[in-house]
C-alpha cells in the first residue's frame, strides 16, 4: 500500500489565484515529519515546507503553508497567489520514525505537476 | 555556497561499461543519499549513508555499489551499466539529529542513458 498518495497528476491554476495540492500519508508512528518539496522544469529538488506530527500549528513558508489534519492523515500544500514560477512537479514526503532506521529515509510521493496560467 | 555537487552532470554509457557519479557536499551532513528519478515514478532511494564508512541499502539497490570514504564525498557506481539504469540520479544530503532530518539538499542531478 502507498504511504504517501498524491491523487492530483496534474492541477492547473490562474495566476494569483490560490491553490491546494493533496497529499494523505499512512503510518501509525505517532512520530513523524512531512515534507513539500517543488522541482521546476530545470530539474532541481527545492525543499519548501515542513510540518512535525506534534506541531500544534499549520506551518506556513512565506506563501506556502501545510494543512495538516492528523485525524484525516492529510497534509495539504496550499500555495496563495500562484505565479507563473510556481510551474513545476511537487512532492509530498514523509519521515517517520518507527522502526529504529526509518528517521533517516524519506518516503516519497509521485507528484503532482502544478500549471499557472497567465 | 556550492552545497550538493554531483559531477558529470551528463554521461552516456553504452551497456556494460562502468562509471562512477561523485556527489560532495560542504555542509558537514551526516546522512547522504543517492536517488534516481523516473518518468511517473518520482524518487526511488538506491542507496545511503549516515556517516563515513557506512552504507544501507534502498528501495532499488541492485546494481549500484556506493562508497562514502570521507564525509563530505558518497560515490555511486555502476560496473556493468543496463539500459535500465538510463535515468536521472540525484544525490541529496541531510543533518542526523533534527526533527527536520528530511530537509533534504539536493544536487542538481545527473542524466545518465545506457545506451
Amino acid at each position: 500500500a502507498q504511504k504517501i498518495t498524491q491523487t492530483q497528476p496534474g492541477m492547473f491554476v490562474q495566476e494569483k489565484e490560490a491553490v491546494t495540492l493533496d497529499c494523505t500519508y499512512d503510518t501509525s508512528d505517532p512520530s513523524y515529519g512531512l515534507f513539500w518539496y517543488k522541482q521546476p522544469s530545470s530539474g532541481e529538488m527545492i525543499f519548501l515546507i515542513y510540518q512535525g506530527s506534534y506541531d500544534q500549528q499549520n506551518a506556513t513558508e512565506g506563501r506556502y503553508s501545510l494543512n495538516f489534519q492528523k485525524a484525516r492523515k492529510s497534509a495539504n500544500l496550499v500555495i496563495s497567489a500562484s505565479q507563473l514560477g510556481d510551474s513545476a512537479m511537487y512532492f509530498c514526503a514523509m519521515r517517520e520514525t518507527r522502526p529504529a532506521g526509518n528517521n533517516r529515509k524519506l518516503i516519497w510521493g509521485l507528484g503532482t505537476s502544478l500549471a499557472v496560467n497567465p | 555556497n556550492a552545497g550538493v555537487t554531483q559531477t558529470p552532470k551528463f554521461r552516456v554509457l553504452k551497456t556494460g561499461q562502468s562509471m562512477t557519479l561523485l556527489c560532495a557536499q560542504d555542509m558537514n551532513h551526516e546522512y547522504m543519499y543517492w536517488y534516481r528519478q523516473d518518468p511517473g515514478m518520482g524518487l526511488r532511494l538506491i542507496h545511503y549513508s549516515v556517516g563515513e564508512g557506512t552504507t544501507a541499502k534502498g528501495e532499488v539497490p541492485d546494481g549500484y555499489n556506493v562508497s562514502r570514504l570521507k564525509k563530505q564525498n558518497f560515490l555511486l557506481g555502476l560496473e556493468s551499466a543496463a539500459p535500465s539504469q538510463t535515468s536521472v540520479y540525484f544525490c541529496a544530503s541531510t543533518k542526523a539529529g533534527t526533527s527536520r532530518a528530511g530537509e533534504l539538499f539536493f544536487g542538481e542531478g545527473s542524466r545518465l542513458t545506457v545506451l
